[in-house]
């Protein structure tokens, strides 16, 4: 099974509203990190968070991350339609490779 | 562009058919990841080559073959295939082998089997 799993799978929403996607995992991590994308191409890195730090921002992106609960959120502020793409975490728990969710789509509406 | 590349783009063969498909890491990355995206499994971890050895390995069928060459380039072969085999396989890169490390991906295989 996934180590992490993304909520909601899909989620819509109209231009300049934000769009929060949620990801919970399964065992201690040292970092996870968010991927995005777009339809049938490769994925591109967002942003990592390590396991003692809680929040990080990059842009109009912001990542928490609550290893307490095992999960994390990545918030996109003032959402444009070229956000349409997948979201996947990722996270890193220093036995292999990232492992990643199952990914939530985005679909931003002009 | 992700400095990944990977060959071919797309490729349509037969069960019980083999086919390879290959990766340039970029510039001065000297990891390999292999992962296959399918829409029942999602995002797969296949296997991982560093500085031309095998480093980790994930869901890797018997079927499936990896090697890393001396220029770093990798190839994944697939025999045998089977319809499951359908997906998108990408190749993705890092600096070293630290399993946190951001990874950068290729734009991917789309394999058929017919």
């Amino acid at each position: 099974s996934q180590q992490g799993e993304e909520d909601p799978q899909a989620l819509s929403i109209q231009e300049g509203e934000n769009a929060t996607m949620n990801c919970s995992y399964k065992t201690s991590i040292n970092n996870l990190q968010w991927y995005r994308q777009n339809s049938g191409r490769g994925l591109v890195h967002l942003i990592l968070i390590r396991s003692n730090e809680r929040e990080k921002h990059s842009g109009r992106l912001r990542v928490t991350l609550d290893t307490s609960k095992k999960s994390s959120s990545l918030l996109i502020t003032a959402s444009r339609a070229a956000d349409t793409a997948s979201y996947f975490c990722a996270t890193d728990t220093g036995r292999r490779a990232l492992t990643f969710g199952s990914g939530t789509r985005l679909q931003v509406q002009p | 562009d992700s400095g990944v590349t990977q060959t071919p783009k797309h490729l349509i063969t037969a069960t019980g058919q083999r086919v390879t498909l290959r990766c340039s890491p970029r510039s001065g990355d000297l990891s390999v990841y292999w992962y296959q995206q399918s829409l029942d499994q999602g995002l797969q971890f296949l296997i991982q080559y560093y500085n031309g050895e095998e480093r980790a390995k994930g869901n890797i069928l018997e079927r499936f073959s990896a090697q890393q060459f001396p220029d770093l380039h990798s190839e994944l072969n697939l025999s045998s295939l089977e319809l499951g085999d359908s997906a998108l396989y990408f190749c993705a890169s890092s600096p070293d082998f630290r399993p946190g490390n951001t990874i950068y991906f290729g734009e991917g295989s789309w394999l058929t089997v017919v």
